[in-house]
């Protein structure tokens, strides 16, 4: 298993451009969420989704949008980056509904973004 | 407002030095508290799930304990592989999203 992956690990992005960042997993698990990292910041939710076809707005929503058509993607756009978006992306998933331990969360390696 | 604080920012410790670090959390109906270890360029790593108050796990050196309004995780005799930054964080009853501190940065010096 490679538990959860995320592509790309790096990216520089010019003010305004636009990109997404991909999530897999292959642990079959409903819940998936994506967070930035900043320092002095902690982890600060951005969406999450709670299976195929849903997504919800985190604490820091803005600036960002998801989808996910497939249980096992979750995606993350930037539509216009902003240096305020420089950052790094993690993306977790966690176990269905309903054990004692769904709510364990399983992260990637996470996306180091840079936007001039 | 929920709110993680975990102390101190940064703590350095000889090999074999025991210590303890703090998450605290105001958070109205707590799910649960979870520790994770974070090395640099990396993705955080599970450590431990705890549900209630006087809840304890182990595991090798860290032991993670809870009380209604903090949780401590315990370091006995740690060794430099030890050192990263390690994360808590909770989940309320009534929600899907955890809310993580700003981390404890831990350095085991030989």
């Amino acid at each position: 298993n490679a538990g959860v992956t995320q592509t790309p690990k790096f990216r520089v992005l010019k003010t305004g451009q636009s990109m997404t960042l991909l999530c897999a997993q292959d642990m079959n698990h409903e819940y998936m969420y994506w967070y930035r990292q900043d320092p002095g910041m902690g982890l600060r939710l951005i969406h999450y989704s709670v299976g195929e076809g849903t997504t919800a707005k985190g604490e820091v929503p803005d600036g960002y949008n998801v989808s996910r058509l497939k249980k096992q993607n979750f995606l993350l756009g930037l539509e216009s980056a902003a240096p305020s978006q420089t950052s790094v992306y993690f993306c977790a998933s966690s176990r269905p509904a309903g054990l004692a331990t769904r709510e364990t969360q399983y992260f990637g390696p996470g996306t180091r973004l840079l936007v001039l | 407002e929920d709110q993680v604080t975990q102390s101190p920012e940064a703590l350095r410790l000889q090999e074999g030095e025991s210590s303890s670090l703090n998450c605290s959390y105001t958070v109205s109906g707590l799910r649960g508290l979870f520790w994770y270890r974070q090395d640099p360029g990396k993705g955080p790593e599970f450590l431990f799930t705890l549900y209630s108050a006087g809840e304890e796990k182990e595991k090798e050196r860290l032991k993670a304990t809870l009380t209604k309004k903090e949780s401590f995780l315990h370091i006995t005799a740690p060794k430099p592989e030890d050192s990263a930054t390690y994360l808590c964080a909770v989940l309320r009853n009534d929600g899907n999203q955890f809310y993580f501190g700003t981390g404890t940065s831990l350095t085991v010096i030989p």
